[in-house]
């Protein structure tokens, strides 16, 4: 089993639907909760990233995170044609351990 | 203000040769993780280098070796290349006070190996 499993998808929406991504993992030490986006054949761009349990808001883009169910979430409101890549979750414990990442969320935004 | 920046952009090699990747952190950054990110899947760790040291490994041979630099730039080196070894490898920078969980990541070298 993965320490983090993410559907690949593709998930295709029209423009201005709300998303919904979604990761779980198997880790119940991992403490910090992060999301990347990654256009095609670039590197990944941090997002945003959540320390333990909560709800994180930045403009479109919302993060939870419930350590009871280990289930990570990324809703983007009002979805844009720009909005369209790989969306990786990724997860630590914190210290010098690894970061752990999911394989990625192809999300398609039809205009 | 400089993002991490890598290099080369592409390589091809043949099967059986060596290959050392280059990346140049973040200003200010002194920690340097690389990974291995094969075609449709998410960012493999590879290795985590601070002080000049190794401080973490992720579950790779010993044919993966890294170095980090007085000035916080980092190679990776990969011996005896194989087919499978073909991937995008990533180089992401943080600063150690702040944790790898605000890490930036170069654009990646795509090595293809033949």
């Amino acid at each position: 089993q993965k320490e983090v499993e993410q559907d690949p998808g593709p998930l295709s929406v029209p423009e201005g639907a709300i998303v919904s991504l979604n990761c779980t993992y198997s880790n119940s030490a991992f403490q910090y909760f992060m999301w990347y986006r990654q256009y095609s054949r670039k590197g990944p761009e941090l997002l945003m990233y959540t320390y333990s349990s909560g709800n994180k808001e930045d403009g479109r883009f919302t993060a939870q995170v419930d350590k009871s169910s280990k289930y990570i979430s990324l809703f983007i409101r009002d979805s844009q044609p720009s909005d369209s890549a790989t969306y990786l979750c990724a997860t630590y414990s914190g210290g010098y351990q690894k970061v752990t990442f999911g394989t990625g969320t192809k999300l398609q935004v039809i205009p | 203000d400089a993002g991490v920046t890598q290099s080369p952009t592409h390589l091809i090699k043949t099967r059986g040769q060596q290959v050392t990747l280059r990346c140049s952190p973040k200003s200010g950054h002194d920690t340097v993780s690389w990974y291995q990110q094969a075609l449709g899947q998410g960012p493999q760790f590879i290795f985590q280098y601070y002080e000049e040291e190794e401080r973490q490994r992720g579950n790779f041979p010993d044919r993966f070796s890294g170095h980090q630099f007085p000035n916080y730039s980092s190679e990776l080196n990969v011996n005896a290349l194989l087919l499978g070894d073909s991937a995008l490898y990533l180089c992401a920078s943080s600063l150690r006070d702040s944790g790898l969980w605000e890490q930036y990541f170069g654009p990646g070298t795509r090595l293809t190996v033949t």
